[in-house]
C-alpha cells in the first residue's frame, strides 16, 4: 500500500530540547511539505521541498529546519529557537506541479507534539 | 499573496444540504481544492476545480466561478460522518505549494 508515514502519533519533549518528527513517504513523489496546525486554525507552511537535495522555506519556517537526502524522507526538526511549537504537525507530498497543472496533496496521519 | 476567506462554523440538519462558501484573493489564479478533515486527523482530498462550473460527484459538488473569485462545497443528504471541517486551498504562485484558509467546521446534527 502506498502512502505517508508520520511517527510518532503523540510526542512529548520538554522545553529546550530539539525534536525530530518522521514523514516517510513511498508514492514516488518529488514534492513533500511541512504544515502547522493550531486550534482553530487552517494549515501554515513550514518548509517544502521539491526535489531531492533541495527545500524552501515557507511563511512560518523560523525555529525549524529539514532536510531532503532521499526523495521518500523528509523530515522536520523542532528547535529549541521555536518560541511555541505546541502543534498538531502534517506532513504532505504531492507530484510536481508543471505547466499551471496541480496536483493534490496526500497528508501523513500527523504528529501531535507537546512541549511541557 | 493570497486571501481566503470561509465561515468559522456552520451547523446543518442530518438529511439537508448545506452549501460552505469559500472567496479568495489571489495573483494568478492555477485552480481551487477543498479538503475535509476530520478532528485530530489528516485532510482528505475532496476537489479540485480548475474551470468555472459545478462539478458533481456523488453527495459532494465544487462550483467555481474565477470572474468572482469565488468556491462552494455542496454537501447533499447530510450524515453525521459529515461532521468536519473543510478546508479551502489554492496555491500561492507559479509552482508552489497550496495556501489554505482556515477552514470551516461543519456540525451535523438530528
Amino acid at each position: 500500500d502506498g502512502g505517508i508515514t508520520q511517527s510518532p502519533k503523540y510526542l512529548f519533549r520538554k522545553e529546550g530540547q530539539n525534536v525530530t518528527l518522521s514523514c516517510e513517504q513511498n508514492l514516488n513523489h518529488d514534492a513533500m511539505y511541512w504544515y502547522r496546525q493550531d486550534p482553530g486554525q487552517g494549515l501554515r507552511l513550514i518548509y517544502y521541498s521539491q526535489i531531492v537535495n533541495d527545500f524552501q522555506k515557507g511563511d512560518i519556517a523560523e525555529g525549524y529546519s529539514v532536510s531532503r537526502e532521499k526523495k521518500e524522507s523528509f523530515p522536520l526538526t523542532v528547535t529549541s529557537a521555536q518560541k511555541n511549537p505546541t502543534a498538531f504537525y502534517l506532513c504532505a507530498s504531492s507530484r510536481t506541479t508543471r505547466g499551471g497543472t496541480y496536483n493534490e496533496q496526500f497528508f501523513g496521519p500527523g504528529t501531535r507534539l507537546t512541549v511541557l | 499573496g493570497q486571501n481566503i476567506d470561509q465561515p468559522t462554523e456552520m451547523t446543518a440538519t442530518e438529511g439537508a444540504i448545506v452549501q460552505i462558501n469559500c472567496t479568495y484573493q489571489t495573483s494568478g489564479f492555477n485552480g481551487l481544492f477543498w479538503y475535509q478533515q476530520h478532528a485530530g486527523e489528516a485532510p482528505t482530498f475532496l476537489s479540485y476545480n480548475v474551470l468555472d462550473g459545478l462539478e458533481e460527484k456523488g453527495r459532494f459538488s465544487s462550483f467555481l466561478s474565477r470572474s468572482k473569485g469565488y468556491s462552494y462545497l455542496l454537501l447533499k443528504e447530510l450524515q453525521m460522518k459529515d461532521s468536519a471541517s473543510y478546508l479551502c486551498a489554492v496555491p500561492n504562485s507559479g509552482n508552489t505549494p497550496l495556501v489554505f484558509g482556515k477552514g470551516t467546521r461543519l456540525s451535523v446534527i438530528a
